[in-house]
């Protein structure tokens, strides 16, 4: 079956620094790829996405790039902040099919 | 656009008592789907609807819960009697076919569910 697997957390960096987390998948085919965030005390939102290989989502700074070869999505950000410390769930789907396949999530908590 | 509204955003309640919860999607969404957030099992898939009708319920955990979505505005999570081990954050998710593909889901705030 299909499987997202994410690096454990909690992942602790001091503002300014460099961020990744690391995403690998196991699926059957070519699925889209997305990172979703989820702040304290709310509901997941999409933060970005990428449905063919090779693709880079981008947004807030953050990026993935969807590397076929490697099945891998990993987020990146160049300087975190601490308004980036959240809970963050990287999956899949594929076309056609409703469902998404998530991660367990990676906490990323930034001090000043 | 208001989101995903679900309500109530918390719930406390006794062991034995039915509790329901309520989502009202993204107008003009056909997919809603539930989860349940807890820290030993993470986010799992409960049910999902299309058009208003049930598509997999297979991650619903037992006879004690049931869904519906008597229109395309509104659904409900009911779970008759509630059990400590239900205790969890729901949440509402829906998401629009456009082109074929129906794989952004918007999530709503949660609903906070604590059986005592």
């Amino acid at each position: 079956g299909n499987s997202v697997t994410q690096m454990e957390g909690p992942v602790t960096l001091s503002e300014e620094a460099f961020l990744t987390i690391n995403c690998t998948y196991t699926a059957t085919g070519y699925p889209s790829l997305f990172w979703y965030v989820q702040y304290p005390g709310e509901g997941l939102q999409l933060l970005l996405k990428a449905t063919k290989a090779d693709d880079k989502g981008s947004n807030k700074g953050f990026e993935a790039t969807y590397r076929k070869e490697t099945t891998s999505f990993h987020l990146e950000k160049g300087s975190v902040q601490v308004s980036d410390s959240a809970v963050y769930f990287c999956a899949l789907s594929f076309s056609g099919y409703s469902t998404l396949t998530f991660g367990k999530g990676t906490m990323l908590l930034v001090s000043p | 656009d208001a989101g995903v509204i679900q309500s109530p955003r918390h719930e406390v309640t006794e062991m034995g008592q039915e509790v329901t919860l309520r989502c009202k999607p993204i107008s003009g969404h056909d997919y809603l789907f539930w989860y349940r957030q807890t820290m030993m099992r993470g986010l799992e898939l409960l049910i999902y609807f299309n058009n208003n009708v049930p598509i997999d319920d297979s991650g619903m955990p037992e006879d004690r819960f049931s869904a519906k979505m008597p229109n395309a505005s509104f659904s409900t999570l009911k779970i008759q009697p509630s059990e400590p081990r239900d205790s969890a954050v729901y949440f509402c998710a829906s998401s629009l076919t456009s082109g074929g593909r129906t794989d952004t889901q918007y999530f709503g705030p949660g609903t906070r569910l604590t059986v005592l």
